[in-house]
């Protein structure tokens, strides 16, 4: 079936550290999303990608960093730099057409705690 | 640019209750709208949608949601509830200027909260 897997689902993060969250599609997706959610917060854009080896800030993209080598990978770094990291990471993508914004399909998530 | 007010973060209600979770958005010209349900430790699952057409949009599981222009608002509403859909649920509107690629605004979800 097709899908989007996130992995981990649960990651520790040391100070000073940085840490990668992996998300991988199968849906032929061209736009990839990584949102932070937090208790009461809803869900905050960080970075989206609209095509390949090119991407676009969100609005708390400080602290984090991607890539987007290949059109169903959009990895997600969180570096030392952002000093609380400690949320659920949820990864999207949707199908780009004429017809306007198309849904959004989810991962299940990666929470990121400090040790 | 777009934003989401979702007007109550928790609504209990016992089962069979018709129930209403409120979402009103800022004014555009046109705009995208969607519902999410979100199970613990899940992520995010389409509900329903409206792109255009019909103001009353239903899911499969009896969800229902209107869109209505003059009161900027797409309520979602089902006439009787189950258990099984205590979740938190999330309202989303489209951001710049639809386009197509561009992320949905969020609101700050509500929890709902299904007992017997």
């Amino acid at each position: 079936d097709g899908g989007i897997t996130q992995s981990p689902k649960y990651l520790f993060r040391k100070e000073g550290q940085n840490v990668t969250l992996s998300c991988e599609q199968n849906l032929n997706h061209d736009a990839m999303y990584w949102y932070r959610q937090d208790p009461g917060q809803g869900l905050r854009l960080i970075y989206y990608s609209q095509i390949v080896n090119d991407f676009q800030k969100g609005d708390i993209a400080e602290g984090y960093s991607v890539s987007r080598e290949k059109k169903e990978s959009f990895p997600l770094t969180v570096t030392s730099a952002q000093k609380n990291p400690t949320a659920f990471y949820l990864c999207a993508s949707s199908a780009l057409s004429g017809a306007g914004v198309q849904p959004q399909h989810f991962g299940d998530g990666t929470r990121l705690s400090i040790l | 640019a777009q934003s989401v007010t979702q007007l109550d973060s928790q609504v209990p209600v016992f089962e069979e209750a018709p129930v209403e979770l409120r979402c009103n958005y800022s004014s555009s010209v046109s705009v995208y709208l969607f519902w999410y349900v979100q199970y613990p430790n899940q992520g995010l699952q389409l509900l329903l949608k409206y792109l255009s057409g019909s103001t009353l949009v239903e899911s499969i599981n009896g969800f229902e949601a209107e869109f209505n222009k003059s009161q900027t608002s797409f309520h979602l509403r089902k006439p009787s509830v189950h258990i099984s859909d205590t979740a938190e649920y999330f309202c989303a509107v489209s951001d710049r200027d639809n386009q197509a690629g561009t992320a949905l605004i969020f609101g700050k979800g509500t929890t709902l909260s299904v007992s017997s």
